[in-house]
């Protein structure tokens, strides 16, 4: 199995500032014939299911704000939030598409502080 | 717009198999060569992928839970279903429905989404 690592398990961060939330895989998710990178993330805030922010590692969804942003490729990635909004406190997964099983990181809970 | 609904007893006994619907309304489990999934999340933990099925009927689970899972398809009713057998009380958790698109060169599954809303269920005598 693919094993995703997420740093910090929790976060504090002022309105305004910027937060980074990084996720390792085990391996590489990059499928070499078409240069993507299998990694997702997706937010959840309490009582909610998650809900996808980023795919393809750097390609937000339709209607996610700009202030989210994904980076990296092969086993080292990153989340940031360019300027932390109220609305953004949730916990937040990266998630392997790479191969079956398919896994997520453990989590990182993010707090306005 | 797709939405996903997840139905089924939120309490199951020990040993007992756990049975769990997923409706699928503004869209068709027929449409798109998409797959459904099954995820679930412990109270206050992460998540952890159960399986998949394509419309078609063909599956692929994860191998911890590989001998005790099953999931079908009923395209009639616009539904996919969850059984998971032998259940104890590290399956209690809630349990998501979600949809995910097919990846063009590796005919796999991608991302989720969208996702049912969940349902607990906790497995106690």
């Amino acid at each position: 199995d693919i094993v995703m690592t997420q740093s910090p398990d929790s976060l504090a961060v002022s309105l305004g500032e910027r937060a980074t939330i990084d996720c390792k895989s085990s391996q590489s998710v990059l499928y070499s014939s078409n240069n993507k990178n299998y990694l997702a993330w997706y937010q959840q805030k309490p009582g909610q299911p998650p809900k996808v922010l980023i795919y393809w590692a750097s390609t937000r969804e339709s209607g996610v704000p700009d202030r989210f942003s994904g980076s990296g490729s092969g086993a080292d990635f990153t989340l940031t939030i360019s300027s932390l909004q109220a609305e953004d406190v949730a916990v937040y997964y990266c998630h392997q598409y790479y191969r079956p099983p398919y896994t997520f990181g453990q989590g990182t809970k993010l707090e306005i502080k | 717009q797709l939405q996903l609904q997840e139905s089924g007893p939120g309490l199951a006994k020990p040993s007992e198999t756990l049975s769990l619907t997923c409706t699928v309304s503004g869209g068709s489990v027929s449409s798109d060569n998409n797959y459904w999934g099954w995820i679930r999340q412990p109270p206050g933990k992460g998540l952890e992928w159960i399986g998949n099925i394509h419309y078609s009927g063909s599956t692929y689970y994860n191998p911890s839970l590989k001998s005790r899972v099953s999931i079908s398809v009923d395209t009639s009713n616009n539904q996919f279903s969850l059984n998971l057998s032998s259940v104890s009380a590290a399956d209690t958790a809630v349990y998501h429905c979600a949809k995910s698109t097919p990846n063009s060169e590796t005919y796999l599954s991608t991302w989720f989404d969208p996702w049912g809303q969940g349902i607990l269920v906790t497995v106690s005598s």
